[in-house]
């Protein structure tokens, strides 16, 4: 069965440093998206993105974020200067359609600890 | 803006005793409403949704869900747990045209004993 990937599962890091977190959606999927959760929170969205642009992003994700696909796989969640609140489970997510018919895919998270 | 309580964080219950998962939201219209489920060490799974019709939906093993508009309620249920369902669920809404920018609940962990 087709599954969204997610790398890597765990990653720590000081703060102020960068970070990449990959995602690779399922393959005819053209619906990407991340959502987070920081420990004892909500699941949250970040941002939606679709024919290589953003669709729609949150007012957690400021200038510190950006997504790319920078191939015909890959889907990235970078954030430039990583602070301790960013510390949080990603998870990335891809659908096919949009709206009522697009069920959403989510891969197993990636959980990012900031120092 | 949209919201989801899911009131109980903690459920144990026996293999075999019956489940219900409470999820309420506060909305101004009729929004779309899922169940998801996070095994440990898994991405969240979609269990079940609800666009409009059938008030009970039936879902992904043996989980079903009830729409109750009066009580703006989508409480999760199933008759018989079996260990394998211990895991976090997730009681989530989105806005009618929201793209799939699901509004989520804190969660539900479900420990079952055998």
């Amino acid at each position: 069965e087709p599954e969204v990937t997610q790398t890597p599962s765990h990653q720590v890091t000081q703060m102020g440093q960068e970070v990449i977190l990959r995602c690779v959606p399922i393959s005819n999927h053209l619906y990407f998206y991340w959502y987070r959760q920081i420990l004892g929170q909500k699941v949250e969205f970040l941002v939606s993105f679709y024919n290589n642009e953003i669709s729609e992003k949150s007012e957690i994700f400021d200038d510190q974020f950006s997504v790319e696909r920078p191939d015909g796989s890959n889907f990235t969640l970078k954030i430039r200067s990583t602070k301790l609140e960013d510390s949080a489970m990603y998870f990335c997510a891809s659908s096919r359609l949009a709206g009522l018919t697009g069920e959403l895919f989510f891969g197993e998270g990636s959980r990012l600890t900031v120092l | 803006a949209q919201s989801v309580t899911q009131p109980d964080i903690h459920i144990t219950v026996s293999e075999g005793a019956s489940l219900e998962l409470r999820c309420n939201y506060s909305y101004g219209a009729t929004p779309y409403l899922f169940w998801y489920v996070q095994s440990p060490g898994q991405g969240l799974q979609l269990l079940l949704k609800y666009f409009s019709g059938d008030t009970l939906v039936q879902g992904i093993k043996g989980f079903e869900a009830e729409f109750k508009r009066s009580q703006s309620s989508f409480n999760l249920r199933k008759p018989s747990v079996h260990w394998s369902d211990a895991a976090e669920y997730f009681c989530a809404v989105e806005v009618t045209g929201g793209g799939n920018k699901l509004t989520f609940g804190t969660g539900t962990q479900l420990k079952v004993e055998l």
